[in-house]
C-alpha cells in the first residue's frame, strides 16, 4: 500500500480479555517496528522484525505480550489478559531496511482502551 | 538505557511568535537524529534526518541543527502558525542499538 495502514484505528475491551493488532507496512519494507505510547510520554519501543524474525524484542514488557510477522509483510501484535495498564496508542513504524537511521514510516496508530 | 530529553514539555506561543526547542542525546556511538511531527489523529510525520555534527537542515519555516560532540539538536519555527500546532518528537539512532529511542516531545499549541 501507499503507507503504513493500521487496524483497527481504535479499540476498547474490558480487562482480562485477548486483543489483536495488525499493522501492514509499506511494500517492500524489510522492518517492521512497533513502539507503545503512553499520556503524556514518547513512544516505547516493544519489538522489531527484520524479515519474518524478531530482531529485537527486548521492550516487550512482559510475557502477555507476543508479535508475529510470519510472511514477512503483516505483522499482528497479540496482547493476552489485558490490563488497565496496557491502554495507551500502539504504533507501527516501517523502513526499507534494517537500518532505521534514515527514519521511519508510521502508521497512524490503534488507540487501545481496556476498561 | 539510552536517554533522550526534550525541552520545553509544552509549549503555547501567538500566531506569528519564533520558537524553538532543546532535543539532548548521548553523545557516544551517534548515527543519527530524527525529528518527527505528530499531529492528533495522524501518523507521525517525519521532518528532518540529522546525521552530521553541524548539520542544519530547512523545511519553509522550521529548520533543526545538530551539535552530536555535546548532544544537543534544535528545531526552530520561524512565524508560528495555527497549522504547526502539533507534538514535535526527536529520536535518536545510535549504531549498537538498531532501533530508534525517542523523547517524551513537545506540544506546541499556536493561538491565533
Amino acid at each position: 500500500g501507499a503507507g503504513v495502514s493500521q487496524t483497527p484505528s481504535n479499540k476498547v475491551t474490558e480487562k482480562g480479555k485477548y486483543v489483536e493488532l495488525r499493522c501492514d507496512p509499506i511494500s517492500g519494507h524489510t522492518a517492521l517496528y512497533w513502539y507503545r505510547q503512553s499520556l503524556g510520554q514518547g513512544p516505547e519501543f516493544l519489538i522489531y522484525f527484520q524479515g519474518t524474525g524478531a530482531a529485537d524484542d527486548s521492550g516487550l514488557p512482559n510475557d502477555r505480550f507476543f508479535a508475529v510477522r510470519p510472511e514477512g509483510s503483516v505483522s499482528t501484535l497479540k496482547i493476552q489478559r489485558t490490563e488497565r495498564g496496557d491502554s495507551a496508542v500502539y504504533l507501527c513504524a516501517s523502513s526499507l531496511t534494517g537500518n532505521a537511521g534514515y527514519g521511519y514510516t508510521f502508521g497512524s496508530g490503534t488507540r487501545l482502551t481496556v476498561v | 538505557i539510552l536517554n533522550v530529553e526534550q525541552s520545553p514539555q509544552s509549549l503555547h506561543v501567538q500566531e506569528g511568535d519564533s520558537t524553538n526547542f532543546t532535543c539532548s542525546f548521548p553523545s557516544s556511538n551517534f548515527y543519527a537524529l530524527h525529528w518527527y511531527r505528530w499531529e492528533t489523529a495522524k501518523s507521525p510525520e517525519a521532518l528532518f534526518v540529522m546525521t552530521l555534527n553541524g548539520d542544519e537542515k530547512k523545511k519553509g519555516r522550521i529548520s533543526a541543527t545538530l551539535n552530536t560532540k555535546e548532544g544537543y539538536s534544535y528545531l526552530y519555527i520561524k512565524g508560528s502558525q495555527p497549522e504547526d500546532s502539533a507534538t514535535y518528537l526527536c529520536a535518536f539512532y545510535n549504531t549498537n542499538a538498531g532501533k530508534s529511542t525517542f523523547g517524551d516531545g513537545t506540544t506546541l499549541t499556536v493561538k491565533p
